[in-house]
């Protein structure tokens, strides 16, 4: 069974503050990819990475750098957290199949910036 | 630029009875087509895809989406709900020609399935 686990589960951040998600995958996938969700939008790609020490913007990637030490881990930062930054994000993987991969999700961190 | 639109927020159905939820897609090509389902607290799961072949597509829990390329379409189909049922459902979309899988996805329709 695939296997995405990220933490935390929640936070709660000050505004200004830094932030940083993790997530670990243990599905030997090249594809790594951050999800944020909002009601009324979705979710949308905020960065993704198809190989360790290397990252790529995705549509929505102002305010936030991403990090892949590694195949199985990619982070999520927030330098300087904003109320807008309030929302539950996902991590997943997938394997390099071209577009029709399936994703595999974390459980997700919801994260509230006061 | 490609979009997904869902266009019902709320789908409220009784145990037992049939569910159809709408997906239109907006790509110049034919795109891979995903249903995901969200249940509470919980991430994204697959139900089913398309990516070529026959438009009917099976997915898992007795789930099938038919898709129209006339029509933009890719809607999801239930025969009979369970209450286990309730829970968001995502369309979306891969373009045919990406590498990875950098999905687009609509707003999702909550289901719940009355007792």
């Amino acid at each position: 069974e695939a296997a995405v686990t990220q933490s935390p589960r929640s936070k709660v951040a000050v505004t200004g503050g830094k932030v940083t998600l993790s997530c670990h995958q243990t599905n030997n996938h090249d594809y790594m990819y951050w999800y944020r969700q909002d009601t009324g939008h979705g979710l949308r790609l905020i960065h993704y990475s198809y190989v360790a020490d290397s990252t790529e913007k995705g549509d929505i990637p102002d305010g936030y750098k991403a990090s892949r030490p590694s195949q199985e881990n990619f982070s999520l930062i927030l330098e300087l957290a904003s109320l807008s930054q309030t929302a539950v994000y996902f991590c997943a993987s997938s394997d390099d199949r071209g577009g029709q991969n399936t994703l595999y999700f974390g459980a997700g961190t919801r994260l509230s910036v006061l | 630029a490609q979009s997904v639109t869902q266009p019902d927020a709320r789908v409220t159905v009784s145990e037992g009875a049939s569910l159809q939820l709408r997906c239109k897609y907006s790509y110049s090509a034919t795109p891979y087509l995903f249903w995901y389902v969200q249940y509470p607290r919980q991430g994204l799961q697959l139900l089913l895809k398309y990516y070529s072949g026959d438009p009917v597509v099976q997915g898992v829990n007795s789930f099938e989406a038919e898709f129209s390329k006339s029509n933009s379409s890719f809607h999801l189909q239930k025969a009979s709900v369970h209450w286990s049922d309730s829970a968001v459902y995502f369309c979306a979309l891969s373009p045919s020609n990406s590498a990875g899988n950098k999905l687009t996805f609509g707003i999702g329709t909550r289901v719940l399935v009355r007792p």
